[in-house]
């Protein structure tokens, strides 16, 4: 079935540093790819998402671009702040929309320090 | 626009006893869903909802749990009995027709 891995954390950096953090799939189809963030004390927010192919997704300045030659969407911030300590989530929906139930990664804590 | 909210935000409860969980949508949102996310595991899907109708339920573990959306706006997640495996995160999002599917901020919920 559809699958969804991402890299084992927690993840600690220094403010400013560059962040990527790995998610790579697996899905029979052509599948719609998410991150979502979770802040601590909040519920999940979609961060951003692509819907095709070398669709490029981007908030806040987080990007992530979809390869579907390597099924990979990884998630990159070129400076990270105190403020995006939180736990990301890579997730997938099979067919191309997120009408069908999203797959989620096991998530990687982030903590970014002064 | 007021997002997905859930309620209670926290439940503690001891084994053997039965807990409702409580999901309001998104106005206008015909799709419900439910998620959980039991201690160290991944967030997994347990139904959909369109409407009032049970659009897949394939994710829901046990006949424990029972999910209603009467009258298709807000909807209940009962579990009865508790288990102390049932306890973890219960997300609801809700999404208008193809579109993004926004999440409510969980309940947590504690089995003892």
């Amino acid at each position: 079935g559809d699958s969804v891995t991402q890299m084992e954390g927690p993840v600690t950096l220094s403010e400013e540093a560059f962040l990527t953090i790995n998610c790579t799939y697996t899905a029979t189809g052509y599948p719609s790819l998410f991150w979502y963030v979770q802040y601590p004390g909040e519920g999940l927010q979609l961060l951003l998402k692509a819907t095709k192919a070398d669709d490029k997704g981007s908030n806040k300045g987080f990007e992530a671009t979809y390869r579907k030659e390597t099924t990979s969407f990884h998630l990159e911030k070129g400076s990270v702040q105190v403020s995006d300590s939180a736990v990301y989530f890579c997730a997938l929906s099979e067919g191309g929309t997120s009408y069908d139930k999203v797959i989620f990664g096991p998530g990687t804590s982030l903590s970014v320090i002064p | 626009e007021a997002g997905v909210t859930q309620f209670p935000s926290h439940s503690v409860i001891e084994k053997g006893q039965t807990v409702t969980l409580r999901c309001d949508p998104i106005s206008g949102h015909d799709n419900l869903y439910w998620y959980r996310r039991v201690m160290g595991k991944e967030i997994k899907f347990l139904l959909h909802f369109v409407k009032e109708s049970k659009q897949d339920e394939s994710g829901m573990p046990n006949n424990r749990f029972l999910a209603e959306r009467t009258g298709g706006t807000y909807s209940t997640l009962k579990v009865q009995p508790a288990e102390l495996e049932d306890s973890g995160v219960y997300f609801c999002a809700s999404s208008h027709g193809l579109y993004t599917q926004y999440f409510g901020p969980g309940t947590r919920l504690t089995v003892l």
